[in-house]
Order: structure tokens, then C-alpha cells, then sequence
């Protein structure tokens, strides 16, 4: 069984562009949440979508966003970039009723 | 009190011997208490998880303690290994507001190193 995939796996931006990392969940899994982390705050929670609606969210500003698809496949948004912002970008997703996150390997967004 | 504080930051242990990390919460909130494995260049990976129900678990070299009145928990890896060198996790999950919903709160990370 194919596990998360995450594209781009690497990505370079510059303050204010705008980005969009995309995550393919485990086949059957309908629960996608994503992180951000950090050398300096670790990993952070930044929200969960489930059948297409978000139902859980973190303490970051409104530039992040993030939406999911009816296949359950999943993008999050981060506008106006900032250098803080530089960061791996993980995604996870676990089949309903579990309580297993499984994690993809991330994209590391490197804003300049 | 949605931390979750975690130590040693780093430890070096010899092969065989038992690796010890740490982990307080605050948040009585919390009912799901996972501990993640995460080597360079990889996502986190689940090693093994505990609800506050039971006091200790045990899969493999791996365990869980678990105190509830202390609000802490730990890891226990024995025998250790060299390919159990990378970054260990812990981390707390509140029990949702949604049902079904998980929010997971991670310690800051643990660099374990095994000597051979």
C-alpha cells in the first residue's frame, strides 16, 4: 500500500509570493491534518480536514489555509510568505475511527 | 497548558543499554499520548501509543510509562540499538471537541544517539 506522498519535495520562494503544497493520503484514509516544523518550535499543529471540511485548527495566522478534496487529497496555502515561513511542511492522514497519524516525508519551503 | 515538555534534548547511550526520555503535560485534557520515531530525511513515524487508562505498554524493545497523577509519561527503548539513533517525539492529543477530530501536541524532540 502506497503511503503519504507530498509534492513539491522541495520548494524556493521569496518573501511575499505565495505557495501551495499538495498531500495524497493513504488509500481509505479520509482524515488529512497537517504541521509545520521547525528547528526552533518544533512540530506544529496547523489543521485537520475531514470529508472535505476542516475541523480542527491550530494557532497560525489566516495567511495559512488549507482545503480537501472529495478523494481526499489535500492543499494547503501559505500567502504573502514571510522568512519565517521557511520550514518542512508535513502532512498525515489516518483512517477514520483509528487514532494513527501516518506522515509523509514533507516539503521543505525555503522562502528567500 | 497545550505543552508538552520534553528531555533530554540529546543522549548518547552504548549499545545495549536502555534509553530513557521524558515526557510532562499539563492539559488533563489529553487522552492520547503517542510516541514518534522520525530519522533524517523522513516523515515521524508511530512507534507505539498509550491511553491514560493503563499504566504501561509494551511492544517489542519499546515501552510506555505512564503516570496519571504526575502527569507524565516516558519511553523506554531496551537493548538498544544503533539503528535506534534519530529524534524521538512524544506527544499529546486533547480529547476533541468534534468527534473523531485529533490534534496532536509534540515535546521539542529528543536526539538519541547509540554508540556502537
Amino acid at each position: 500500500k502506497a503511503g503519504v506522498t507530498q509534492t513539491p519535495r522541495y520548494l524556493i520562494k521569496t518573501r511575499g509570493q505565495q505557495v501551495t503544497l499538495s498531500c495524497s493520503p493513504i488509500s481509505g484514509h479520509r482524515s488529512v491534518s497537517w504541521y509545520q516544523q521547525t528547528p526552533g518550535q518544533g512540530l506544529q499543529f496547523l489543521f485537520e480536514y475531514f470529508s472535505e471540511t476542516q475541523r480542527n485548527k491550530g494557532n497560525f495566522p489566516g495567511r495559512f489555509s488549507g482545503r480537501q478534496f472529495s478523494n481526499s487529497r489535500s492543499e494547503m496555502n501559505v500567502s504573502t510568505l514571510e522568512l519565517g515561513d521557511s520550514a518542512l511542511y508535513l502532512c498525515a492522514s489516518r483512517r477514520a475511527g483509528t487514532d494513527t497519524q501516518y506522515f509523509g516525508p514533507g516539503t521543505r519551503l525555503t522562502v528567500l | 497548558q497545550q505543552q508538552v515538555k520534553q528531555s533530554p534534548q540529546s543522549l548518547i547511550v552504548q549499545k545495549g543499554g536502555i534509553s530513557i526520555i521524558n515526557c510532562a503535560y499539563e492539559n488533563t485534557a489529553f487522552d492520547y499520548f503517542p510516541w514518534y520515531q522520525q530519522f533524517p530525511g523522513k516523515g515521524p513515524a508511530l512507534l507505539i501509543a498509550i491511553r491514560p487508562d493503563v499504566s504501561e505498554k509494551k511492544e517489542g524493545r519499546f515501552t510506555i510509562s505512564f503516570n496519571k497523577s504526575a502527569k507524565q509519561f516516558s519511553l523506554h527503548i531496551m537493548d538498544s540499538q544503533p539503528g535506534d539513533s534519530a529524534t524521538y517525539f512524544c506527544a499529546a492529543s486533547p480529547v476533541p471537541l468534534i468527534q473523531g477530530a485529533q490534534k496532536l501536541v509534540f515535546g521539542q524532540g529528543t536526539r538519541l544517539t547509540i554508540n556502537p
